[in-house]
């Protein structure tokens, strides 16, 4: 099985700092990577996919980067309406959609 | 407008059974998978596996085969998550996303709202 590990677990972060979190794959999955937003108390929503193309509709200040075992997560500025736990997420036929942890991030 | 709509908040005993509904609209809901996603308390998201509606072909993720199972009825957009002998572990938010059309289709694009299900005596 492939695994998904984040890093950090949390963080904390003030408004307009830029916001990193990295997302590592325990073997080769080429750009199969995708990272949810997920608010609390609401559903996930999909913003990036394919390692690095923003979703519909998602703010630009959101990114994504990486291919093979190692992908970047990035917030340019972080908003006060980004607090959210971010989850990377790989698809594969047996295990089928594979989450990372997460990453909470909330303000200092 | 794409939608995913959920069927309600349950409360449930320790052994009985329990179907959650998930219906679709403003897509054809036949040509899209559907997976079923847990999230239990404080916790991360599982994928329990994926129902194709047109055909009603299912995969289920290894570890919930068995536990769980999908249905769907393509006349009213809608499918289903069945959960029996229901344990305290069963306790979760459960979400129904849609399967997106990025490469392969290995994201969920579009996401019911959730469905809380407590089990508790």
């Amino acid at each position: 099985d492939i695994q998904m590990t984040q890093s950090p677990s949390s963080l904390s972060a003030s408004i307009g700092d830029r916001v990193t979190i990295t997302c590592q794959a325990s073997q080769d999955i080429s750009n199969y990577l995708n990272w949810y937003q997920q608010k609390a108390g609401k559903a996930p929503k999909l913003l990036i996919y394919d390692a690095s193309n923003l979703e519909t509709g998602v703010p630009s200040r959101f990114g994504g980067s990486g291919s093979g075992t190692h992908f970047t997560f990035t917030i340019s500025s972080l908003q006060a309406e980004d607090t959210a736990t971010y989850y990377c997420q790989h698809y594969d036929s047996v295990a089928l959609f594979t989450f990372g942890p997460g990453t909470k991030v909330d303000f200092k | 407008e794409v939608q995913l709509v959920q069927s309600g908040a349950e409360m449930k005993k320790p052994g009985e059974s329990l179907k959650i509904s998930c219906k679709g609209s403003g897509y054809d809901f036949n040509t899209h998978w559907i997976a079923w996603v847990r999230q239990m308390p404080g916790k991360g998201l599982e994928c329990l596996g994926i129902i194709y509606p047109r055909d009603s072909d299912t995969t289920y993720s290894p570890p919930f085969q068995g536990r769980v199972s999908f249905s769907a009825d393509k006349s009213i957009s809608t499918a289903y998550l069945h959960l029996s002998s229901l344990g305290a572990s069963d306790t979760a938010m459960y979400f129904c996303a849609r399967r997106g059309l990025c490469r392969g289709g290995s994201c969920l694009d579009f996401w019911g709202q959730g469905t809380l299900v407590i089990v508790s005596s």
